[in-house]
């Protein structure tokens, strides 16, 4: 199975502040590549699918970009709905794989 | 308004079984490839099953190939998912999602609220 290797797991910043998360497969997934917002008790949120295609209604502050084995998704601005845990999804191939999250926290 | 409520979670022992139900209303539910998914308590998310549209074929999780079985019945709009020789590690909330299209394309728009199911004596 294709490993997603997230980085970092988790990390504390500020509102106003670029974010950057990067996700890992292990064997190229082209584009195969999704990125979802957690926030704590609730279900994931599709933000980012095709590697870098924003999903209807997701802020412009959020984009994603990367193909292959190596993706990135950048928080232009962070904003204080934006603390939650992110997670990447490879879907190239099954079984479908996530990345282990990273946790936003407020600085 | 898109739509999908879980049912049948609880507490289990190991070894025992359980049937999870998703209702889904909103869409036309015949036209979607369906999944579960999963996420231990604290824990990440992780994959466990999928169905085509019209539930001729499925995928499953190494870790839950042949104690669960994902079915559908498009006339009631309703995912399934039995479980059987439940073990503490499926301990998780599942989660009913849908493909973002009406094909074939493994990443989701729309998931349930989740349902708790706790494995233990």
């Amino acid at each position: 199975a294709i490993r997603m290797t997230q980085s970092p797991s988790s990390l504390s910043a500020s509102t106003g502040d670029r974010v950057t998360i990067t996700c890992r497969a292990s064997q190229t997934i082209y584009s195969y590549l999704a990125w979802y917002q957690q926030k704590p008790g609730k279900a994931p949120k599709l933000l980012i699918y095709s590697a870098s295609t924003l999903q209807n209604g997701v802020p412009s502050r959020f984009s994603g970009s990367g193909s292959g084995t190596d993706f990135t998704l950048t928080i232009s601005s962070l904003q204080s709905e934006d603390f939650a845990s992110y997670y990447c999804q490879q879907y190239y191939t099954y079984p479908l794989i996530f990345g282990g999250g990273t946790k936003v926290e407020i600085k | 308004e898109v739509q999908l409520v879980e049912s049948g979670g609880g507490l289990v022992q190991p070894g025992g079984s359980l049937r999870l139900s998703c209702a889904a209303s909103g869409f036309t539910f015949r036209n979607y490839w369906m999944h579960w998914v999963r996420q231990g308590p604290g824990k990440g998310l992780v994959w466990v099953s999928r169905i085509n549209s019209d539930g001729s074929s499925a995928s499953y999780v190494d870790s839950v190939k042949g104690r669960f079985t994902i079915s559908r019945d498009n006339a009631k709009n309703t995912l399934y998912l039995q479980m059987s020789s439940l073990r503490a590690e499926d301990t998780a909330v599942y989660y009913c999602v849908r493909d973002r299209e009406a094909t074939d394309n493994d990443h989701f728009d729309y998931w349930g609220q989740g349902t708790l199911v706790t494995v233990s004596s």
